[in-house]
């Protein structure tokens, strides 16, 4: 099956710098890739997404990039607020399939 | 939309009681999902359902979880008996899925300490 491994587990920037999150996955069949946020005692919740056919996506000040050959995907948040800190999660779905695979989650603080 | 909406949002019980989660997922919704997480395994599938039907149901860890889903707009996990180990905050998830991928929508979670 697949397996998303994302780096780093937890990551500090100061208010206004960017911050990268990376994951990869194994499973070349899959080709739908979210970004969720979660705050504290929420579940989580989705903020961008990217499919197997495009290279990027932006959204304001969040963006991911996605290459399918080097089986990876990132998620960039520049000009980062402190209300962006949370725990962010990367997932990967495959092609004819409904099912999620999820990482490991990244806790984000930005410092004010 | 009032979006995915799961009951109680806490709930605390001794080992071997019989615990019941509630979902109601979004109105058109026709798949469903219920995750575990905890901090040492992260977010962990249990089971889902596409069209009231159960489809996977191999990340359920024992015989003591059970899941329902009588009808589109209701589905229940259940643990008997429970044991400490279970304690984790449980997710329900919701989707339209047809031919191509959308995204899940998930509930506030249900927090459950089994002491």
């Amino acid at each position: 099956g697949e397996n998303v491994e994302q780096h780093p587990s937890t990551l500090s920037v100061q208010e206004g710098d960017s911050a990268v999150i990376k994951c990869t996955y194994s499973d070349s069949a899959s080709n739908y890739f979210p970004w969720y946020k979660q705050e504290l005692g929420k579940g989580p919740q989705l903020i961008i997404d990217i499919r197997s056919n495009v290279g990027e996506k932006k959204d304001q000040r969040i963006a991911v990039t996605l290459n399918k050959t080097a089986k990876h995907f990132s998620l960039h948040i520049t000009e980062t607020q402190p209300e962006d800190s949370a725990v962010y999660f990367c997932a990967a779905s495959p092609l004819g399939g409904n099912q999620f695979y999820f990482g490991t989650g990244t806790s984000l603080t930005v410092i004010p | 939309d009032a979006g995915v909406i799961q009951s109680p949002r806490h709930e605390v019980t001794e080992m071997g009681q019989e615990v019941t989660l509630r979902c109601k997922p979004i109105s058109g919704h026709n798949s469903l999902f219920w995750y575990r997480q905890t901090m040492m395994r992260g977010l962990e599938l249990l089971i889902y359902f596409n069209n009231n039907v159960p489809i996977d149901d191999s990340g359920m860890p024992e015989d003591r979880f059970s899941a329902k889903m009588p009808n589109a707009s209701f589905s229940t996990l259940k643990i008997q008996p429970s044991e400490p180990r279970d304690s984790a905050v449980y997710f329900c998830a919701s989707s339209f899925y047809l031919a191509e991928h959308s995204p899940l929508h998930f509930g506030n979670g249900t927090r459950l300490t089994v002491t």
